[in-house]
C-alpha cells in the first residue's frame, strides 16, 4: 500500500439515484478526510474521522450525505437522492494525527 | 468569512525560467500553510509547507515565502520544467481549528510551462 486509493474513479448516475464511494487510506494513518472539488475550485472540506469516530462535519454535508469509517480503516461516503449539483470530484485524504495530508486520486461523480 | 485566495488564475512561463505563484489569506489566526500541486485528473500533491514562525522555507527547486504583515504567501519554482505544469493551490490551517488537519484551500493558479 503506497497511497490513498479511491473507488470508483468515475461514476455517472441519474438524478435521484444513490451512490457510494470508498476510500482506503494509508494503512498507518489514523485520520481520514473527505473533500469535494468542483471544476476550477480548490477542495472544500466535508468531514473527517479520527479512527472510527467522525469528529467534524461541514455545513456542506447535507442530510443526503453520510460518511462512515466502521473499523477505523476504510471509509465510505454515500450520497442519497443525487442532484445535479452533487456533480464534483470527491477527494479522500489521510494523515497521521496532524501530519501532512496525502490525497487520493479522487472519485469523479457526474449526475445526469 | 475567512478565506484563502490567489492573485492570478493563470501563469505562463518559459521552460527554464523561475516561476512565482502568489496567495493572499485573510485569517490572521492562520499558522500553517501548504502548497499543493494538482495535475489534471489527479488528487492534490503536497509540495512544501511553512509554519507562521518562519518566513522562508526551501525545498528541492521550490521556496515558500510567508509575509505575515500583509498576509501573503508565495511559491517560487526554480528552473521551471514542463512537468511543473499544473494547478497550484495554497491552503491554510489555523491553530483555532479543532478539526485536525482540516485545510482551507484557495482557488488555484494554472501554471503552464512553454518549451
Amino acid at each position: 500500500d503506497t497511497g490513498v486509493s479511491q473507488d470508483p474513479r468515475h461514476k455517472i448516475t441519474k438524478r435521484g439515484q444513490n451512490v457510494t464511494f470508498r476510500c482506503d487510506p494509508i494503512s498507518e494513518h489514523n485520520r481520514l478526510y473527505w473533500y469535494r472539488q468542483t471544476l476550477g475550485q480548490g477542495p472544500e472540506f466535508l468531514t473527517y474521522f479520527q479512527n472510527e469516530a467522525q469528529l467534524e462535519k461541514s455545513r456542506l454535508l447535507s442530510d443526503r450525505f453520510s460518511a462512515e469509517r466502521p473499523k477505523g480503516s476504510f471509509s465510505t461516503l454515500e450520497i442519497q437522492r443525487t442532484e445535479q449539483g452533487d456533480s464534483a470530484m470527491y477527494l479522500c485524504a489521510s494523515s497521521l494525527y496532524t501530519g501532512e495530508l496525502f490525497f487520493g486520486e479522487g472519485s469523479r461523480l457526474t449526475v445526469l | 468569512g475567512e478565506s484563502v485566495g490567489l492573485h492570478l488564475p493563470t501563469l505562463s512561463v518559459q521552460e527554464g525560467d523561475n516561476s512565482i505563484i502568489n496567495c493572499a489569506y485573510s485569517n490572521s489566526a492562520s499558522d500553517y500553510f501548504i502548497w499543493y500541486k494538482q495535475e489534471s485528473g489527479k488528487g492534490p500533491q503536497f509540495i512544501i509547507d511553512i509554519r507562521s514562525n518562519m518566513d522562508k522555507r526551501q525545498g528541492q527547486r521550490v521556496t515558500v515565502l510567508l509575509n505575515k504583515t500583509v498576509k501573503h504567501l508565495s511559491l517560487q519554482i526554480a528552473a521551471t520544467q514542463p512537468g511543473d505544469s499544473a494547478v497550484y493551490f495554497c491552503a491554510e490551517n489555523s491553530a483555532q481549528e479543532t478539526s485536525g488537519s482540516r485545510l482551507t484551500f484557495g482557488e488555484g493558479t494554472q501554471l503552464t510551462v512553454n518549451p
